[in-house]
């Protein structure tokens, strides 16, 4: 199994540009979920799902959209980069969002300018 | 709102000195309590995780424990090794969101 995957590690946007952060994961999990980590922070929650089709907000959600086609898939979408979003972005899954255990990707690390 | 928080925030100990990371929450109200390592510039490795209904957990020289009514749990590291140094984060379940703290900055010297 590969785990949790992210695409790509790295990223330079310019401020107004759009992207898309891939996520996917091999374990047949149910949940997923994104996280943005800063310095002093922590990891705080964007957007996460339960389920294929199914998605809601997490504590810092602005600026960015979701969706989930697949059970493998949750892309994360920057609709119009702000230098505020430049942190780095963590993917995670679980079976459930109750008394799993969660698997997190290896990160994107992205820079708006 | 959910509110973890991690003391200390940095800890500098001696190889082979046993020793103990904490975790406060202020909702207890939680389904389960998750401790990871992240390695710099690496991503978040899963050390344990206690149910709700559990006190504790332990794997290898690591042992945690929770105490849901007052809001604390402990992560106590035995005998430490310089392979040890790295940021140790919690993270409390509550609904479907999971909670982190800030994290304890481990450094284990020869």
């Amino acid at each position: 199994n590969a785990g949790v995957t992210q695409t790509p590690k790295f990223q330079v946007l310019k401020t107004g540009q759009s992207m898309t952060l891939q996520c996917a994961q091999d374990m047949n999990h149910e949940y997923m979920s994104w996280y943005r980590q800063d310095p002093g922070m922590g990891l705080r929650l964007i957007h996460y799902s339960v389920g294929a089709g199914i998605t809601d907000q997490g504590e810092v959600p602005n600026g960015y959209n979701v969706s989930r086609s697949t059970t493998e898939d949750f892309p994360l979408r920057l609709l119009s980069a702000a230098p505020s979003q430049t942190s780095v972005y963590f993917c995670a899954s679980s079976y459930g969002s109750g008394s799993y255990e969660q698997y997190f990707g290896p990160g994107t690390r992205l820079t708006v300018t | 709102k959910q509110e973890v928080t991690q003391i200390p925030a940095a800890l500098s100990v001696p190889e082979g000195e046993n020793l103990v990371l904490n975790c406060s929450f202020t909702d207890s109200a939680i389904y389960n309590l998750q401790w990871f390592r992240q390695d710099p510039g690496k991503g978040l490795t899963s050390l344990l995780l206690i149910q709700s209904s559990q006190r504790e957990q332990t794997s290898g020289r690591l042992n945690a424990s929770l105490d849901k009514s007052s809001g604390r749990s402990t992560l106590y590291i035995a005998a430490s090794q310089p392979g040890d140094s790295a940021t140790y984060l919690c993270a409390v379940i509550t609904g479907n969101q999971f909670y982190f703290g800030t994290g304890t900055s481990l450094t284990v010297i020869p």
